[in-house]
């Protein structure tokens, strides 16, 4: 069964730095997602991308994020500046359609760890 | 603004009964998608089941089925069967129509003993 991939599974990483996390949606499936979920927590949408640009994205996805799909098959996430509020695991998404009954399939996700 | 409201923290249930999830949610949106995901240890997120929010009939997905009553706004899953590997949190969550972001709850924790 086709699945998501995300690569690294963990990243530590010092403060300040730049981190780009990177994601192989389902080869079929047209919207991408990035989600993080802050250890404890629940889930939380970040953006959603289709068509080669955002289509949604939340407050907490502010200019310190970005995503970019480089090629035809990796979608990323890249985070500049990191601060240790950003450590939590990313999971990358992604579905078939846009409407509302299509299931996300989900990665396995990156534990980003900030020092 | 969508929500979703898991009130158990926690769940213990014995190998091979039953056990049920409750979620409750809240939207404004005439059509939406209710999904449960499931996420062991190993912290992956599976997708478990999908019920719209038109659909006639409960869905059902081999041992787990979702008890969908619209008037109260509650989607509850019902594991049949528990195995130990159902061990594991569980999230419920929402889609709106229109868009497809999941808003998702704060998770339910089954704890499955032999």
């Amino acid at each position: 069964e086709p699945e998501v991939t995300q690569t690294p599974s963990h990243q530590v990483t010092q403060m300040g730095q730049e981190v780009i996390l990177r994601c192989v949606p389902i080869s079929n499936h047209l919207y991408f997602y990035w989600y993080r979920q802050i250890l404890g927590q629940k889930v939380e949408f970040l953006v959603s991308f289709y068509n080669n640009e955002i289509s949604e994205k939340s407050e907490i996805f502010d200019d310190q994020f970005s995503v970019e799909r480089p090629d035809g098959s990796n979608f990323t996430l890249k985070i500049r500046s990191t601060k240790l509020e950003d450590s939590a695991m990313y999971f990358c998404a992604s579905s078939l359609s846009r409407t509302g009954n299509q299931p996300q399939h989900f990665g396995d996700g990156t534990r980003l760890s900030i020092l | 603004a969508q929500k979703i409201t898991q009130t158990q923290p926690g769940m213990f249930v014995q190998e091979k009964e039953a056990v049920t999830l409750d979620c409750t949610y809240d939207t404004s949106d005439p059509s939406y998608g209710l999904f449960w995901y499931k996420q062991p240890s190993s912290g992956e997120m599976i997708f478990l089941i999908y019920q719209g929010s038109y659909d006639q009939q409960n869905a059902t997905e081999g041992r787990y089925s979702l008890n969908f009553q619209k008037a109260r706004k509650s989607a509850n899953l019902v594991i049949s069967a528990s195995q130990l590997g159902d061990s594991a949190m569980y999230f419920c969550a929402m889609s709106g129509s229109g868009y497809s972001t999941l808003t998702f709850g704060k998770g339910t924790m089954l704890l499955v003993s032999p």
